[in-house]
């Protein structure tokens, strides 16, 4: 079954650093790896998707790789700002078209 | 504009009063699924469909059904609600292309049940 870790879980910054979240599973059987945005109460962005081909994707300040063998995925925010504050998950597409889900990273930027 | 919607978004309800949350998507897709989202556990998958009258189970599928009578709709059923369903639930949809296709989201149902 897979398994899905995301680190680290909370993270407060000052606006402008550059970030890194980490995200890490147990079975690389993977179709894709998705990353999404979560705003507290409400429901999930996406913003990212990386095909198990390829090895990154960016999207204007954001760029994820995914590296399958090892089960790893990284998500960079570039200049961070005050309006990306949110929960950040990622989830491997596997078996049945079912996304498997971490436990998200509280992301809070400072002004 | 595409998107997936869910109804009601918000809902409190007694033990053991049936009820039914709706999920609707324009986008064609063929793959539709419930999630519900829990302080502590993240988002499980509860039911998953791959296209019409096609339904299999997901990560905590007990005390709930779905049907999928329509390519559009997939309603979750929650026969005999107890507390411990009191969660967020989302509705989910995509082309089922294996491997480049985006998951959409519904806005979320919160569901109380006392």
């Amino acid at each position: 079954k897979q398994e899905v870790t995301q680190i680290p879980a909370a993270l407060s910054v000052p606006e402008g650093e550059n970030l890194v979240l980490n995200c890490s599973f147990t079975d690389s059987a993977i179709y894709n790896l998705q990353w999404f945005r979560q705003d507290p109460g409400k429901g999930l962005t996406s913003l990212l998707l990386i095909q198990s081909s390829q090895r990154e994707q960016t999207s204007g300040r954001l760029n994820a790789s995914l590296d399958k063998s090892s089960g790893r995925s990284t998500l960079y925010i570039a200049a961070s700002q005050p309006g990306d504050s949110a929960t950040y998950l990622c989830a491997p597409l596997g078996a049945g078209n079912m996304l498997t889900f971490g436990g998200g990273t509280r992301l809070m930027v400072k002004p | 504009e595409a998107q997936v919607t869910q109804n009601p978004r918000y809902l409190i309800t007694v033990t053991g009063k049936k009820l039914t949350v709706t999920c609707s998507q324009n986008m064609n897709h063929e793959y539709m699924s419930w999630y519900r989202q829990d302080p502590g556990l993240g988002l499980r998958q509860i039911y998953y469909s791959m296209n019409v009258e096609v339904t299999d189970k997901g990560d905590v599928p007990e005390g709930y059904k779905v049907s999928r009578k329509e390519k559009r709709n997939f309603p979750l059923i929650l026969e005999s609600p107890s507390p411990n369903q009191t969660s967020l639930y989302f509705c989910a949809s995509s082309s089922f292309g294996r491997g480049t296709d985006t998951q959409y989201f519904g806005p979320g149902t919160r569901l109380t049940v006392l």
